[in-house]
């Protein structure tokens, strides 16, 4: 199961671009890059998925890039609301006794 | 609203007791999963059922257990509970299409408290 490695906390301010970059070295061939987002007291939600080079939807953006060995989860002009702690998680969609390893997150602070 | 509903929400028991968390799945999510989150210890996968069997078991104390019903809706069993069970509870469902399992939906969760 391959490990994540994210940083701990990050701040930014209102209107910013925000990059949150995970570390997946021993990341396998047939392993997802999917992050959440948890605010206090909530059950975490899905922002997106991918597999590789780059993923866009109405949140967020996801880069990953040609080795897989890292992703960035790239969050446009953040808001007040955007605080919260961010989980990446990496995973064979095709293991079924694979684990679900949240790790720690990245706990972003957007400031006014 | 995920769609995920968990009951209840808030439960206060002693050492010892046992009690029984309930969730139940979005309309058409044939996995759910279980999650518990403390403190000190983040969110901790703790097992996984896949249209009534179990798929994947995580860090899941002997003294909990799930199962999943016909209906598709889930339960977890915590036994002989201790201080250190205090924590909050979350249940997910997903579709469980082997193509994207880790896009999962997570309910308001259960704030278990031990005294």
């Amino acid at each position: 199961l391959a490990k994540t490695t994210q940083p701990i906390s990050m701040d930014s301010y209102e209107g910013q671009e925000v990059n949150i970059t995970c570390s997946h070295n021993n990341i396998a061939t047939n392993d997802y890059i999917t992050w959440y987002q948890q605010f206090p007291s909530q059950g975490p939600r899905f922002i997106i998925q991918g597999y590789k080079t780059k993923v866009t939807n109405e949140v967020a953006s996801l880069f990953i890039p040609a080795d897989r060995k890292s992703s960035t989860l790239s969050l446009p002009r953040v808001s007040l609301s955007d605080t919260a702690v961010y989980y990446c998680l990496v995973g064979d969609v095709n293991n079924a006794g694979n684990m679900l390893t949240f790790g720690g997150g990245t706990r972003l602070m957007v400031k006014p | 609203d995920s769609g995920v509903t968990q009951t209840p929400k808030h439960l206060i028991t002693a050492t010892g007791q046992r009690v029984t968390l309930r969730c139940s799945p979005r309309s058409g999510d044939l996995s759910v999963y279980w999650y518990q989150q403390s403190l000190d210890q983040g969110l901790q996968f703790l097992i996984q059922y896949y249209n009534g069997e179990e798929r994947a078991k995580g860090n899941i104390l002997e003294r909990f257990s799930a199962q999943q019903f016909p209906d598709l809706h889930s339960e977890l069993n915590l036994s002989s509970l201790e201080l250190g069970d205090s924590a909050l509870y979350f249940c997910a469902s997903s579709v469980g299409a082997v193509q994207d399992p880790y896009e999962q939906y997570f309910g308001p969760g259960t704030r278990l408290t031990v005294t």
